[in-house]
């Protein structure tokens, strides 16, 4: 199986702050990666796939990139509303795995 | 609207049963790959199950493979997922998810989930 190891596994960063989260995979998976975002007692939702693909409806202040086996989410200027818990996903090979998750906190 | 449903969780014995639910609107079900995935109370998030469009070829997570069984029906514009021998462990929210369809990756829509507790 495709392990996706996720960092930082938290952080606290101020409003207007830069992030960046990486996920690295234990084997090469192309441009097969997604990035969610989760919000406590909410289902997930999707922001990128492709790697570097955002969904329809998701700000441009996200973005993403890399390909092989590591990969990037950038969230450009951090907003009240993007703390959260972010994945990974990998959906190059089965079984699909997921990142252990980034929990981004208000500093 | 584009958007699913899930139902069919509850409490059930360890060993037992249970047939989770998931309807589809907005959308034709046949038309994508979907998935299961489920995320254990405080926990990240797993991928189960998936059925691509063709309804013939499953695919499921190793530590479930003999237990669960996903499943569609077309009429209904329904997915399912039979759950046998369940453990401690399969405790979890278990989300609906449209995967792939017309050429991409949606991941979308998420319904609200369906708790499920295996406990004696």
């Amino acid at each position: 199986d495709i392990q996706m190891t996720q960092s930082p596994s938290s952080l606290s960063a101020s409003v207007g702050d830069r992030v960046t989260i990486t996920c690295r995979a234990s084997q090469g998976i192309s441009n097969y990666l997604a990035w969610f975002q989760q919000k406590p007692g909410k289902a997930p939702k999707s922001l990128i796939y492709a790697a570097s693909n955002l969904q329809n409806g998701v700000p441009s202040k996200f973005s993403g990139s890399g390909s092989g086996t590591d990969f990037t989410l950038t969230i450009s200027s951090l907003q009240p509303e993007d703390f959260a818990t972010y994945y990974c996903l990998q959906y190059n090979t089965y079984p699909l795995t997921f990142g252990g998750g980034t929990k981004v906190e208000i500093k | 609207e584009v958007q699913v449903v899930e139902s069919g969780g509850g409490l059930v014995q360890p060993g037992g049963s249970l047939r989770l639910s998931c309807a589809a609107s907005g959308f034709t079900l046949s038309d994508y790959h979907m998935s299961w995935i489920r995320q254990a109370p405080g926990k990240g998030l797993e991928w189960v199950a998936n059925m691509k469009q063709d309804g013939n070829e499953k695919y499921y997570v190793g530590f479930v493979k003999g237990r669960f069984t996903i499943s569609r029906d077309n009429a209904k514009n329904s997915l399912y997922l039979q759950m046998d021998s369940l453990r401690a462990e399969d405790t979890a929210v278990y989300y609906c998810v449209r995967y792939y369809g017309s050429g991409r990756p949606w991941f979308d829509p998420w319904g609200q989930g369906t708790l499920v507790i295996v406990s004696s």
